[in-house]
């Protein structure tokens, strides 16, 4: 199986600061990662595919860059309702894995 | 607008096993894989396995496999996914999702709405 580590696993800061969070693949995944946001009592929902597509809809706040296996994840000027759990996930083989998630709050 | 709409809250008891089901509408239910995540008590998300809706082949993820068995029901645009031999490990959310077999973009971009199942004696 592909390990997938974030870092780091939590993380506070304020409203309007630039949130950086880091997954690693335990091999080279090329682009193929994904990242997903899970607030409290809902499902996830994708906000980047092939590490650097924003999906549809999402605030272009959101960006992701990296191949390989080193990949990162960027909120430009948090805002209050990005706080949530946010997942890399890998899909260029099988099982499909999922990063150990990072937590956002606010300062 | 595509969704996704599963099944309710499960109660069983060890040993037993639970099905899950997922009705999807508003898309063409042969174009997706449907995939089941789950997610235990304050842990994070779990691939389990997927469905290719119009072959119905199955892929598990390997702890899974010879306890989870996925099928389809294209009439109703339906998946069920069922968990044997449960334990209390096996309490968590589950959700299915799903991920294009014919678009270019990858991810799961719509999610059902999670179904509690608890484990208990």
């Amino acid at each position: 199986d592909i390990q997938m580590t974030q870092s780091p696993s939590s993380l506070s800061a304020s409203v309007g600061d630039r949130v950086t969070i880091t997954c690693q693949a335990s091999r080279d995944i090329s682009n193929y990662l994904n990242w997903y946001q899970q607030k409290p009592g809902e499902a996830p929902k994708l906000l980047i595919y092939d590490s650097s597509n924003l999906q549809l809809g999402v605030p272009t706040r959101f960006s992701g860059s990296g191949s390989g296996t080193q990949f990162t994840f960027t909120i430009n000027s948090l805002q209050p309702e990005d706080i949530a759990t946010y997942y890399c996930q890998q899909y260029d083989n099988f099982p499909r894995t999922f990063g150990p998630g990072t937590k956002v709050d606010i300062k | 607008q595509a969704q996704l709409v599963q099944s309710g809250v499960e109660v069983k008891k060890p040993g037993a096993s639970v099905q899950v089901s997922c009705k999807a509408s508003g898309y063409i239910f042969t174009d997706y894989y449907i995939h089941w995540v789950r997610q235990a008590p304050g842990q994070g998300l779990e691939w389990m396995g997927l469905i290719n809706p119009n072959s119905g082949i199955t892929n598990s993820a390997p702890r899974f496999q010879g306890r989870v068995t996925m099928t389809r029901d294209t009439s109703t645009s339906t998946v069920s996914m069922e968990l044997k031999s449960l334990g209390f490990e096996d309490t968590a959310v589950y959700y299915c999702a799903r991920e294009t077999i014919v678009g270019a973009e990858s991810g799961f971009d719509y999610w059902g709405q999670g179904t509690l199942v608890t484990v208990s004696s």
